[in-house]
């Protein structure tokens, strides 16, 4: 199975910064059609996840332009150019590359 | 509105059984993949199964033989049959809409809870 390790683990972040996550991958993640497949979900308090980030690059239906998503292969990161209080929550990334799906282990925003 | 809803979470003895079903609105839900998905403090996010709309299913390794998807699409339903249940499924089970082209998981259910305890 692929393993996904994002870090940092907890981000602290006063609003009006950027912030940075990244998502280090045990294999690549570049496909022969030349994506990269990697997704960003973001879960807020008390809520089911939700789709930021798809093809690690594209931003999903309704996500802010201030969210991005970069790299390729085994290095991905998805930054975020000024954080909003709404922004807060869990990050995962999760790579739908290849069955079994396998998600990042999180990573905890939060405002400062 | 798209919406997906689960129910039939709740608590089972170890090696007991549960089915889980997600009732899905607001789209064509013939036309979708599905996936479940489970959330548990300790291990996280962890992918469980996929139906394709031709029934075609696929499994995580920790629940094959032991679960089995289905779909019901005249009735707009997913369902999830749990078997042999163990400690270690005991998660938030989440029904989730496979999006079109190469979106995978864009719509969530809010979750049904499976405890598996004594």
């Amino acid at each position: 199975d692929i393993v996904l390790t994002q870090s940092p683990v907890s981000l602290p972040v006063t609003p009006g910064e950027p912030a940075s996550i990244s998502c280090r991958s045990s294999q690549s993640l570049l496909h022969s059609s030349g994506y990269n497949y990697l997704e960003w979900y973001l879960q807020k308090p008390g809520q089911s996840p939700q789709l930021l980030m798809y093809l690690a690059s594209t931003r999903a239906s309704g996500v802010p332009d201030r969210f991005s998503g970069s790299g390729s292969g085994t290095d991905l990161t998805l930054k975020i150019s000024r954080v909003e209080p709404e922004d807060v929550g869990v990050y995962y990334c999760m790579q739908v590359l290849q069955l079994p799906y396998t998600f990042g282990q999180g990573t905890k925003l939060e405002i400062k | 509105e798209a919406q997906l809803v689960e129910s039939g979470g709740g608590l089972v003895q170890p090696g007991g059984s549960l089915t889980l079903a997600c009732a899905a609105s607001g789209f064509t839900f013939s036309t979708h993949w599905m996936h479940w998905v489970r959330q548990d403090p300790e291990r996280g996010l962890m992918w469980v199964s996929r139906i394709e709309h031709d029934g075609t299913t696929r499994y995580a390794d920790s629940v094959k033989g032991r679960f089995t998807i289905s779909r019901d699409n005249a009735r707009n339903t997913l369902y999830l049959q749990m078997h042999s249940l163990r400690a270690d499924d005991t998660a938030l089970y989440y029904c989730v809409r496979d999006g079109d082209g190469p979106i995978t998981l864009d719509l969530w259910g809010p979750g049904t809870m499976v405890t598996v305890s004594s």
